[in-house]
């Protein structure tokens, strides 16, 4: 079945960078658009990055928009996402996600990690 | 950018009632590419509803979807005590952008 397992997450300085991995398992990870999403804590989620199956295409949210950078490894079964930049207010768990069958530019997102927690704090 | 408000912010219910759960947007939402999730505290979100009215593989048909255009209703027919979480919808026309979500909790 559909597995996604985030890692990478951890406490670090405002202004400072983290790598975030998701490992996918149980399907062809090269045929689908991934996704990345958070929820800071006590709120709502937010839609950050998403990447399509070959690299060709991504698309990001305003609030990272040249800060973060989403890529992924095919050979690995692995999605990433690369935060600089960071910022108090991007304290959040993260989420890697995988839509349904047929979806449209990998939304919605019928498969999710379990999250990893990143914590912006000095 | 659409923009989506969920109503009422919390909608406290009990078991065996019906929840009427409204998503409106700022704009049509076009091919109705508008979800509801299901979060509960501590779990990834559960993809309930997409397409505004496709169930998601393994969901009890007491959850339906419906609507078009710019407004948009998660029912719930029968309250089960597991249903009660916070409800998000999310359109994915562009940006991809959730509602603040609805709270369903017991009354």
């Amino acid at each position: 079945q559909v597995q996604l397992m985030e890692s990478g997450g951890g406490l670090v300085k405002p202004g400072g960078s983290l790598r975030l991995s998701c490992a996918a398992s149980g399907f062809t990870f090269s045929d689908h658009y991934m996704t990345w999403v958070r929820q800071a804590p006590g709120k709502g989620l937010e839609w950050l990055s998403y990447i399509s199956g070959g690299s060709t295409y991504t698309n990001y949210a305003d609030s990272v928009k040249g800060r973060f950078t989403i890529s992924r490894d095919n050979a690995k079964n692995s999605l990433y996402l690369e935060m600089n930049s960071l910022r108090a207010e991007d304290t959040a768990v993260y989420y890697c996600a995988r839509a349904v069958d047929g979806g449209r530019y990998g939304a919605p997102y019928a498969y999710w990690g379990q999250g990893t927690l990143v914590t912006v704090s000095s | 950018e659409i923009v989506l408000t969920q109503s009422p912010g919390t909608l406290s219910l009990s078991p065996g009632e019906r929840a009427t759960l409204s998503c409106r947007a700022s704009q049509s939402v076009s091919s109705n590419y508008l979800a509801w999730y299901q979060q509960k505290p501590g779990q990834a979100p559960r993809l309930l509803i997409y397409a505004a009215s496709t169930r998601a593989t393994g969901i009890p048909d007491r959850f339906s979807g419906s609507g078009s255009g710019t407004d948009f209703t998660l029912t719930i027919t029968r309250l089960e005590p597991e249903d009660f979480a916070v409800f998000y919808c999310q359109q994915y026309v562009t940006s991809f952008a959730f509602g603040p979500g609805t709270k369903v909790e017991i009354k």
